[in-house]
This record gives structure tokens, sequence and C-alpha cells, in this order.
């Protein structure tokens, strides 16, 4: 069974900065991985999705990366704002036709 | 258009009420899905449809009852709810129910009393 994880699980920096979100799923036989953020009792909007034979998808200040043989990807943000504020989820969709998501990381920008 | 709308974003309802959730997709996607998800947690699967048929049932309680009357329509039936059973309700559609980005509505909040 897929579990997907999300280190870490709250994140505080100030605006600017750089920084990058990880995820790491312990079945490597998956058909994509998504990138989805949730802002508070919203539901969720995709960011990006990366797929299985891609190594990264970028759009705007993110990049996504993916390396299914060690089972990781991060997500990277560049420029960090303080509308980047919310929570990020990463979700593996393999065999069993539906995404495992991880618990998210509540990511906050300080001005 | 790239939205899944969700009604109503809020519903109270009463432990022997029926209710419906309704969403609705208009990108002529072909695969509609229904999420729980409680607070401070992941999203969980709890159904698929795929051209219009039924394909996962995560082993959902049969007080949840869903229906797809066509391609762009996807309702939740709610009778007999229990307080667990409140939460933030999530639709989402995609192009095909593999390797497709999945784009989420806002949800529907709901409380049972």
């Amino acid at each position: 069974k897929q579990e997907v994880t999300q280190i870490p699980a709250a994140l505080s920096v100030p605006e600017g900065e750089n920084l990058v979100l990880n995820c790491s799923f312990t079945d490597s036989a998956i058909y994509n991985l998504q990138w989805f953020r949730q802002d508070p009792g919203k539901g969720l909007t995709s960011l990006l999705l990366i797929q299985s034979s891609q190594r990264e998808q970028t759009s705007g200040r993110l990049n996504a990366s993916l390396d299914k043989s060690s089972g990781r990807s991060t997500l990277y943000i560049a420029a960090s704002q303080p509308g980047d504020s919310a929570t990020y989820l990463c979700a593996a969709s393999g065999s069993a036709r539906q995404l495992t998501f991880g618990s998210g990381t509540q990511l906050t920008v300080l001005p | 258009d790239t939205e899944v709308t969700q009604t109503p974003k809020h519903l109270v309802m009463g432990m022997t009420n029926k209710k419906s959730l309704k969403c609705e997709q208009h990108m002529g996607h072909r695969a509609m899905y229904w999420y729980k998800q409680k607070a401070k947690k992941p999203p969980e699967l709890m159904f698929v449809y795929s051209y219009e048929k039924l394909s996962i049932n995560e082993s959902v309680p049969s007080r949840f009852s869903p229906e797809c009357p066509n391609s762009s329509l996807l309702n939740l039936h709610l009778h007999a709810l229990q307080p667990e059973d409140s939460a933030l309700y999530l639709c989402a559609s995609s192009q095909g129910e593999l390797a497709e980005t999945q784009y989420f509505g806002p949800g529907t909040r709901l409380l049972v009393l």
C-alpha cells in the first residue's frame, strides 16, 4: 500500500526566501505525482503534475522535481510571498487508480 | 473553464435527515471523485465514477450514496449520518482516471448534529 510522507509538517519563512518542500513515497510504481495548494477551509488547487516519465515541471516561481528511484519529490518555491501561505499537499497516483495524499506542509510566509 | 462547482457551501443536518451534495463540471471530464477531509488531515477518497459508472468504492458506509446522473453531474446522497461524518466533502474531476490532473471544487462543509 502506497504511503506518502511530507516533511516538515509546518514551515515559517520570511518573505523573499527560496524554500523547498519535501515529499516521499514508498511505492515507486506511480503514474504521476501532483502538488496541490489548500487555503484554510477551501478546496485544493492543482499546482503541478509530474508524469512518471518526467523529472521536473515548472510553473512561474514553482518547480517540482521527481526521483522515482529514491521515492522523492520536491517543490521549490522561489522568492516566497505572504500570499504563498497555505498548506501544500503532494499526492501520488499509482496502480490502485487513486491519489494517495501526504499530510501536507503548512507554510507561513512572514511579511 | 477549469471550474468544479459544489453546492451547498455549508450544510447542517440532524442524524435523521436526508440531504444531498451536488457537484458539477463542464470541462468534458469523464472521471469524477468524492473525497472526505477531516480537519488538518489529507483528503480521503470515497468514490470514483468513470464514464458515469461507479468504478471505486472505498468501503464507504451505506449511509453515503453516490449518483452520477450524467457526465457533468455528481451527487452524494446523505442519510442517517453520524456526528463523526462532519467534514469537508470535496468533489474532483479529471479527463480520465489515470495520469491526469484532478481539479477540485471548493467543497461542502458538513456538520452533523
